[in-house]
């Protein structure tokens, strides 16, 4: 199985920041890369998908970008509601395999 | 709009046998696959297999099959995840998922809201 790293594990930020989250695949999985968005309690959200296509309803301070093993999700200036855990997800093979996550909180 | 609504939450006691559901509407069920995704407490995400709804063709992940069953019955549309013997360690929420059923479009949209499993003794 394709195994994904992510990074930072957990980050603090404040309203306005431009945050970065990096996700590197074991293999290259060419733009097969979603990301989503979980709340606590919720269930995970879709954000992006094909690495950089913005899912319809998804604000546009979200963007994606990379291809091969190396990926990011920016948020380019922080609101308070997207305060929450972000996971990458792979889909170039089976089985699909997600990243551990990055919580992003207040500091 | 596209829904997935699970059933509720469930208590078992080890050894015991359980099956969840997974309904769609608003969309026709038999053209998109359903995943289930398990969460542990505390945990991130992890894909347990998948059914075209169409065929009920499944596809497992080695981690577990044999251990969990996946279903569909589509003159309901209504997906299922069912277990013969409950372990502690089954303890988790567990989502389903819907996505697309052409090779490279498989990320996951929408998501259930997740039913929680809790076996304890």
């Amino acid at each position: 199985a394709i195994r994904i790293t992510q990074s930072p594990s957990s980050l603090s930020a404040s309203t306005g920041d431009r945050v970065t989250i990096t996700c590197r695949a074991s293999q290259g999985i060419s733009s097969y890369l979603a990301w989503y968005q979980q709340k606590p309690g919720k269930a995970p959200k879709l954000l992006i998908y094909a690495a950089s296509t913005l899912q319809s309803g998804v604000p546009s301070r979200f963007s994606g970008s990379g291809s091969g093993t190396d990926f990011t999700l920016t948020i380019s200036c922080l609101q308070s509601e997207d305060f929450a855990t972000y996971y990458c997800q792979q889909y170039y093979s089976y089985p699909p395999t997600f990243g551990p996550g990055t919580k992003v909180d207040i500091k | 709009e596209v829904q997935l609504v699970q059933s509720g939450a469930e208590v078992k006691k080890p050894g015991e046998s359980l099956r969840i559901s997974c309904k769609g509407s608003g969309y026709s069920f038999t053209s998109y696959w359903i995943s289930w995704v398990r969460q542990m407490p505390g945990k991130g995400l992890e894909w347990m297999g998948r059914i075209d709804p169409s065929d009920s063709y499944t596809n497992y992940s080695p981690s577990f099959q044999g251990h969990v069953t996946i279903s569909a019955d589509k003159s309901i549309s209504t997906a299922y995840l069912q277990w013969s013997s409950l372990k502690a360690s089954d303890t988790a929420m567990y989502y389903c998922a819907r996505h697309e059923a052409v090779a490279g479009t498989n990320w996951f949209d929408p998501w259930g809201q997740g039913t929680l499993v809790t076996v304890s003794s």
